[in-house]
């Protein structure tokens, strides 16, 4: 199994404002997924990147995946109280394509 | 749009029962997988089954045994549950094995929240 730390664990912030979470690792990955759940609810897929140095913008989510293929970092612009959830990434092995999740950073946006 | 539908969404054990969880999933995927999340542990997988009539063990198998009952249905038993075993379950699909493309997209239940006491 392929160890993913997200950072922070937890994050609150004021309506409007901007934040990045990150997703470290020392393996490297074929590729990187990013998964927002909601409370209740089962992950659900926001993007995935492949290639090192690759910049994805879904919206007000821009998503970068490390030029060694170590790392990703999910950036919000004037972030919503729908924005509100737990974000997990998730690594694809260079051998076997497995995933790996890391634990999640819990974001909470306070209108 | 059902997608992935689990049962029971709660469930309470007392230690040493058994129990199934259900999954079904309507869109044609040929994987399916049981996840388990617990806080600040991210998502362990449990078991997968590649495709129809296969199954194989994830990082967390111990305690879990399961039954791919057809192209739709990925069932996950219990058979002497404990307290250890208290979590969040999760089944998924996906059109192609995760280990056939680096690509692939997990589609999610909505989870079945299980205690045992």
């Amino acid at each position: 199994t392929q160890l993913l730390e997200q950072s922070p664990q937890f994050l609150s912030i004021q309506e409007g404002e901007n934040l990045t979470v990150y997703c470290n690792s020392s393996s490297v990955f074929s590729s990187l997924q990013w998964y927002r759940q909601e409370p209740g609810e089962g992950p659900v897929l926001l993007v995935t990147v492949v290639t090192g140095g690759e910049v994805k913008k879904l919206k007000r989510l821009t998503f970068q995946f490390g030029d060694a293929r170590k790392d990703s970092s999910l950036h919000i612009t004037a972030a919503q109280p729908g924005d509100t959830g737990l974000y997990l990434c998730a690594g694809a092995g260079t051998n076997d394509y497995k995933l790996s999740f890391g634990a999640g950073t819990t974001v909470t946006v306070r209108a | 749009n059902a997608g992935v539908t689990q049962t029971p969404k709660f469930q309470v054990l007392k230690t040493g029962q058994s129990m199934t969880l259900q999954c079904a999933q309507d869109m044609n995927h040929n994987s399916m997988y049981w996840y388990r999340q617990d806080p600040g542990m991210g998502l362990r997988l449990i078991y997968y089954s590649a495709s129809e009539g296969t199954t194989d063990k994830g990082e967390v198998p111990n305690g879990y045994n399961v039954s791919r009952l057809n192209k739709r249905e990925f069932s996950l038993r219990l058979e002497s549950a404990a307290p250890s075993q208290t979590s969040v379950y999760f089944c998924a699909s996906s059109e192609f094995p995760l280990g056939y493309t680096n690509t692939g997209e997990l589609f999610f239940g909505e989870g079945s929240r299980l205690t045992v006491l």
